[in-house]
């Protein structure tokens, strides 16, 4: 399985933007780049993915390198709840590898109010 | 919007107890998963199930361990003899379609502690 680094934690104060790295050097041509988040006592929450171009939706943007060995996830306006573990993770497309989700350490976000 | 049920949303229960933990996934998702997670470390991928059988399972996922989707609607994974070192959250996830473009649903857990 690629491999992904992130920052173990990361503070932001609410309703300013949040840019969370992710370094995934070892990326191969065919993998996708997911983001999920898990809030306090939840299970995992998708929020976005990305091949090669930016992509944006109502939770987040997520920037990718033109190299793809990395990535950066876009909280526009920080919430309060947006407080969470954000955690970037690849999947390989299909019939190149496992469809499960390995979950690193991630990052864990604080907004303070 | 439709979302993944767990229950119960705790089980307490005594070593070498059996314990089974439910799952209902998203109504028209073909693929169903298990992860656990121990108090204060990672997310960990257990076992994936498609077209009633087992398509990957993790080392963690040994004879004690097993699956089930009993009817077009639940989704159970038992443990048959507990152990204290069990005691984590329990969570269920399903997708549509298998790919790299697929989302995992997943659900809010059940914890499980083992005493």
């Amino acid at each position: 399985d690629a491999k992904t680094t992130q920052p173990n934690s990361m503070e932001s104060n609410e309703e300013e933007p949040v840019h969370l790295p992710c370094n995934h050097s070892t990326i191969s041509g065919t993998d996708y780049i997911h983001w999920y988040r898990q809030l306090p006592s939840q299970g995992p929450e998708y929020v976005i993915h990305g091949l090669t171009s930016n992509v944006n939706n109502r939770m987040a943007s997520l920037a990718i390198a033109e190299d793809r060995k990395s990535s950066t996830l876009i909280l526009h306006r920080a919430t309060l709840r947006d407080a969470a573990v954000y955690y970037c993770i690849l999947i390989p497309q299909r019939g190149g590898g496992s469809e499960k989700l390995v979950f690193g350490k991630g990052t864990k976000l604080t907004v303070n109010p | 919007e439709p979302e993944v049920t767990q229950t119960p949303s705790h089980q307490v229960t005594q070593m070498g107890q059996e314990v089974i933990l439910r799952c209902v996934p998203i109504s028209n998702h073909l693929y169903f998963y298990w992860y656990r997670q121990i108090l204060g470390q990672k997310v960990e991928f257990l076992v994936s199930f498609y077209n009633n059988e087992i398509s990957e399972k993790s080392e963690i996922f040994d004879d004690q361990f097993s699956v089930e989707r009993p009817d077009g609607s639940n989704f159970t994974l038992k443990i048959r003899s507990t152990k204290l070192e069990d005691s984590a959250m329990y969570f269920c996830a399903s997708n549509p379609l298998r790919g790299p473009t697929d989302t995992q649903y997943f659900g809010p857990g059940t914890r499980l502690t083992v005493l």
